[in-house]
């Protein structure tokens, strides 16, 4: 089945500074990509939700590139706030009906 | 986010059965169980929609789900063991949309088995 491998498992960054995260992924079917911010005691919240036709995905703060050909999904947080600092999942399916498959999540940490 | 409240927050068991219990007050059809053991993402469980019983992961039979309406899922656990140790989350997704469209997690439970 698929896997989804997400580096680096910890990331520390000073405010201002970017912040990349990335997931790699097996299954060749995969179409659908999420990113979800889990935040201490919380639940996750849905950040960005991709389809692979988009490569480039742009949110409030934020950039998320698909790269299709080496199967990579990328989370980059351009200049990174004390709010930020939270867990980051990445997820992948088939389908809609599919199975989420989460990658190994990232704890980052934003200093002021 | 209140709209997808569990209960309890946190729990401590022994060998004991007990209920965790869920309610979304946003309109959803299909509603989840995961299960996120301590640094890892969160496993699924149970997934219902329209309170029909979808997709039943690979989990221990002394838990056992129950949807007894559409915005309401209860987890019923007897007989806990150490490795159920977790936060277990509720999640929500709008109908007509695919059950991965778009899931509202709540707070979670945290259960301490002792």
């Amino acid at each position: 089945g698929e896997q989804v491998e997400q580096r680096p498992p910890h990331l520390s960054v000073r405010e201002g500074d970017s912040a990349v995260i990335i997931c790699t992924y097996t299954d060749p079917n995969s179409y659908y990509f999420f990113w979800y911010k889990q935040e201490p005691g919380a639940g996750l919240q849905l950040l960005m939700k991709v389809f692979s036709s988009t490569e480039i995905n742009e949110g409030q703060g934020f950039t998320v590139l698909l790269n299709k050909k080496d199967k990579q999904l990328s989370l980059n947080l351009t200049a990174a706030h004390p709010g930020d600092s939270a867990v980051y999942f990445c997820a992948v399916t088939r389908n809609m009906g599919y199975k989420l498959t989460f990658g190994t999540g990232t704890s980052l940490l934003v200093d002021p | 986010n209140t709209k997808i409240t569990q209960s309890p927050r946190y729990l401590i068991l022994g060998r004991a059965n007990k209920s965790l219990e869920c309610e979304q007050h946003l309109g959803h059809n299909a509603m989840y169980w995961y299960k996120q053991s301590a640094e890892k993402p969160p496993e699924l469980m149970f997934l219902y929609n329209l309170k029909q019983l979808i997709r039943n992961e690979t989990v221990p039979s002394r838990f056992i789900p129950e949807c007894p309406d559409s915005s309401k899922l209860l987890l019923h656990i007897s007989a806990v063991d150490p490795e159920d140790s977790a936060v277990y989350f509720c999640a929500s997704s709008p109908p007509g949309q695919g059950s991965n469209e778009r899931l509202f997690f709540g707070h979670g439970t945290k259960l301490s088995v002792l």
